[in-house]
Order: structure tokens, then C-alpha cells, then sequence
């Protein structure tokens, strides 16, 4: 199976900041690289796939990155709303495997 | 738009079969597309289980080993998970996802509400 490796687990910041989530797999996967948001007793809902190409409807403030190994997830102008745990997710191979998730909390 | 629900017992007794069934909307599961489940022990991370095309295809994770059947009933539009044996380590929310796709990318979407399964005694 894949690995996927989160940094940080949690971590806190204010509304307005600009915040990065980065995705390490255990094994190159290209752009194979998904992200989602989940808040609390909520389904996760997608925001990027394909590594960067954003969801339909998603804000523009949330952007992804990388390929390979390495992945990222930014949020630029951090919103109230975005207060929420965030988990990446390969689709490279099976089974599909995700990250163990950062959750994004108010500072 | 495509909507998901997942039901069925909210508790099962250890050893025994859990069932839960998905029932879709706004979209026929005989045209195509894969179907799977996910799950999420309580204040824990997300585990993908497998996954069921409209043909009946499957793809399992092998960290459930033979306990997991995963099938579709094309006639009421749904697909289930059955997972035999189970501990209180299966105790989880349980998710069904449907996998959408851009050639040769997918991802999870959408996502039923989820539904709360408990092994206790």
C-alpha cells in the first residue's frame, strides 16, 4: 500500500492568514493527489484533484500543488469557514489510501 | 445532482455481519462509474474498503482480508457492504462515496451523509 504522510497534524491560525499543508507519499504518484475538507460530524467533501485542479464550486482561495512525492495544500486568505480538518488522498493505485489528516484551528 | 444514503443497523453485537445498504439518487448506477465505502473510527482518519462497479466488479482492501463483500442491485438503484466477523475495532462511520472521474483521475464524490456503526455487546 501507499503511504501518505501529513505535516502538520494540527496546527492554529487567524482569519486571514495564509496557510500551507503539505503531503508526502511513500512512493512516486504523480499528480494522483486529491484533498478534502471535513468539519466536524460532516462527510469530507473534495476541493482539489488531480493534485491541483479545483473542484467545481470550490473557493479560489484554496490551490494545490506538487507531483511525484510531494504535495501541498494552501489556503490564501483564510476564511471562519475553513476551520476544519483537511486530509489528502492518492488515487494512484489500490487500495486508496489518505493522509492522516491536519486540522486547521482558530489561534 | 447525484445523492447518496447510506442505512442500516446502528448496532451490531461482535462476531456478527455488519450490513448497510446505499441507496443513490439522480443518477443510474447501470450506466457506469465505481461505488465504494469509506470508513472513520470515532476522532480518527479515513480508510477506504473497496469498491464495486455497476457489473458487479470488485476491489477490495486487502486489510480486511475475506470478511468484506461489496455488491450492486442495479434494479433499486444501490449498492452494500456486508463485513462479517466484526470487533470493536470496526466500530466507525461509515461512508459511501461515488467515484468521480477525468481520465485518468478520480477522487471521492460524492459522499453519502455517513452512518454510525457500533459493536457492542
Amino acid at each position: 500500500d501507499i503511504q501518505m504522510t501529513q505535516s502538520p497534524s494540527s496546527l492554529s491560525a487567524s482569519v486571514g492568514d495564509r496557510v500551507t499543508i503539505a503531503c508526502r507519499a511513500s512512493q512516486t504518484i504523480g499528480s494522483y493527489l486529491n484533498w478534502y475538507q471535513q468539519k466536524p460530524g460532516k462527510a469530507p467533501k473534495v476541493l482539489i484533484y488531480a493534485a491541483s485542479r479545483l473542484q467545481n464550486g470550490v473557493p479560489s482561495r484554496f490551490s494545490g500543488s506538487g507531483s511525484g512525492t510531494d504535495f501541498s495544500l494552501t489556503i490564501t486568505g483564510l476564511q471562519p469557514e475553513d476551520f476544519a480538518s483537511y486530509y489528502c488522498q492518492q488515487s494512484y493505485s489500490s487500495p486508496r489510501t489518505f493522509g492522516g489528516g491536519t486540522k486547521v484551528e482558530i489561534k | 445532482q447525484v445523492q447518496l444514503e447510506e442505512s442500516g443497523p446502528g448496532l451490531v453485537k461482535p462476531a456478527e455481519t455488519l450490513s448497510l445498504t446505499c441507496a443513490v439518487s439522480a443518477y443510474s448506477i447501470s450506466t457506469g462509474y465505481y461505488w465504494g465505502w469509506i470508513r472513520q473510527p470515532p476522532g480518527k482518519g479515513l480508510e477506504s474498503m473497496g469498491s464495486v462497479y455497476h457489473n458487479g466488479r470488485t476491489h477490495y482492501n486487502p486489510s480486511l482480508g475475506s470478511r468484506i463483500i461489496m455488491s450492486v442491485d442495479t434494479s433499486k438503484n444501490q449498492f452494500s457492504l456486508r463485513l462479517n466477523s466484526v470487533t470493536a475495532a470496526d466500530t466507525a462511520v461509515y461512508y459511501c462515496v461515488k467515484y468521480s472521474t477525468e481520465p485518468p483521475y478520480n477522487w471521492f464524490d460524492p459522499w453519502g451523509q455517513g452512518a454510525l456503526v457500533t459493536v457492542s455487546a
